[in-house]
């Protein structure tokens, strides 16, 4: 069974700061998501990770997968307040359903 | 905003009742999706369609009955629920079912926040 584990589950941050999230997960895949939610609102997509070694970057956010260690990370540069969210990632399977495995979710606090 | 909308936003009923949440997706796909989203809890996979036909159902009491009339529209009929069914219930879609392609990225809608009582 493929299972998916964050951490940490909170982090509380002061602006400036860098930090990461990480994501590992329990057999082998291909394909790796992260999502942001914020209070009371629908998961956004922010990084679709397709293979071994793959780095995407979107403003102070960087994500990277390594299939061999089955980690993904989330790097956060100079950390602002507009970035408090809960971050999660999910894992799906190549060949089975399209059915995402999500992780606990990380709940990040950015503040002033 | 996603092209997946749910309706209602928030919902509150008693055990013996019965509701329906709807999900309409405006993206062309032609699979979706129902989640569950506890507190403290990761969201859990609920039902999948593709073409509007059900190709996984993870488990789900059969107090929970999904319908999918159409590849834009998906209905989760809800009756004599628990108290711990009170959850935020999120509708997904993507454009095929095999996992492992970027063409399959699932799109989420706003959701539904249920409170069971």
């Amino acid at each position: 069974e493929l299972k998916v584990e964050q951490n940490p589950l909170f982090l509380s941050m002061q602006e400036g700061k860098n930090y990461t999230i990480y994501c590992n997960y329990s057999t082998t895949s291909d394909r790796l998501y992260w999502y942001r939610q914020d209070p009371g609102k629908s998961l956004e997509s922010l990084f679709v990770l397709l293979s071994n070694g793959a780095v995407k970057q979107e403003g102070r956010l960087m994500a990277s997968l390594d299939t061999k260690a089955r980690l993904s990370t989330l790097h956060i540069t100079a950390a602002v307040h507009d970035l408090s969210a809960t971050y999660f990632c999910a894992v799906d399977q190549l060949g089975a359903t399209n059915k995402l495995i999500f992780g606990t979710g990380t709940l990040l606090a950015v503040q002033p | 905003e996603t092209g997946v909308t749910q309706t209602p936003r928030h919902l509150v009923m008693g055990m013996t009742n019965k509701k329906s949440l709807k999900c309409e997706q405006h993206l062309g796909h032609n699979a979706m999706y129902w989640y569950k989203q506890s507190a403290k809890k990761p969201l859990e996979l609920m039902f999948v369609y593709s073409l509007e036909e059900r190709v996984e159902n993870n488990s789900v009491p059969s107090r929970f009955s999904p319908e999918c009339p159409n590849s834009s529209h998906l209905f989760l009929h809800l009756h004599t629920l628990q108290p711990e069914d009170s959850a935020l219930y999120l509708c997904a879609s993507s454009q095929g079912i095999l996992g492992g392609t970027v063409d399959n990225e699932q799109f989420f809608g706003p959701g539904t926040r249920l409170t069971v009582l």
